[in-house]
């Protein structure tokens, strides 16, 4: 029990396009989910937090308008990364928690190229 | 808010040799520790976690670790590494209260032959 995907497991799109990425917790309920931002040979950062039904919390230096998160049902939650550049090309992680204060759930990962 | 230091960026090790990755948190809050594995181009794999009770947690693929609260430490072992172990590492701490994880800057474990 509690796997997340994440769709698509990469993606190469050119500069300026945007990005959808998806979350999804396939045999649970998720009332929270976390995206994360992994640079080659980095830790994992947190970019937001999201619960279902409101508006997600960013971390600091995240800019909201760039990266919009969009956490529709107790099942999904999608990031779409808007005006892609070069610069955003990094590994992007999801992860869902069914219970306030537990224990995450990752999902296998987004690679993102931006040429 | 809490964080989290992995002592050692790389530890290269011979097969069948034990290892100690170190991890040590600092927070004001009450605190649940984990161990990830992060193979090559893949997500995130739970080794084990410490919520509460016995402070000698034991994890999938041999692994085990043992949280010291006087010393904030959560250091993982294993007595006797595979080839297959190596893997980046990552300790996490998480707030109790909410949700919020923060991760160690990671260990690069390479097993020799």
């Amino acid at each position: 029990g509690a796997v997340v995907s994440q769709h698509p497991s990469w993606v190469i799109c050119k500069s300026g396009t945007s990005v959808k990425i998806e979350c999804r917790s396939l045999d649970f309920q998720a009332t929270t989910m976390f995206w994360y931002r992994q640079f080659p040979k980095q830790s994992l950062m947190l970019m937001a937090t999201s619960n279902e039904g409101s508006k997600a919390t960013y971390e600091q230096g995240v800019e909201k308008d760039k990266f919009l998160i969009n956490h529709a049902s107790l099942t999904l939650s999608t990031l779409t990364v808007t005006s892609a550049h070069p610069e955003d090309s990094s590994f992007y992680i999801c992860s869902a928690s069914r219970i306030w204060g537990y224990e995450q759930y990752f999902g296998p990962g987004t690679r993102l190229t931006v040429t | 808010a809490q964080s989290v230091t992995q002592l050692d960026s790389q530890v290269p090790v011979f097969e069948e040799a034990p290892v100690e990755l170190r991890c040590n948190y600092s927070s004001s809050v009450s605190v649940y520790l984990f161990w990830y594995v992060q193979y090559p181009n893949q997500g995130l794999q739970l080794l084990l976690k410490y919520l509460s009770g016995s402070t000698l947690v034991k994890g999938i693929n041999g692994f085990e670790a043992e949280f010291n609260k006087s010393q904030t430490s959560f250091h993982l072992r294993k007595p006797s590494v595979h080839i297959s172990d190596t893997a980046e590492y990552f300790c996490a701490v998480s707030d109790k209260n909410n949700n919020d994880m923060r991760f160690g800057a990671g260990t690069r474990l390479t097993v020799k032959p």
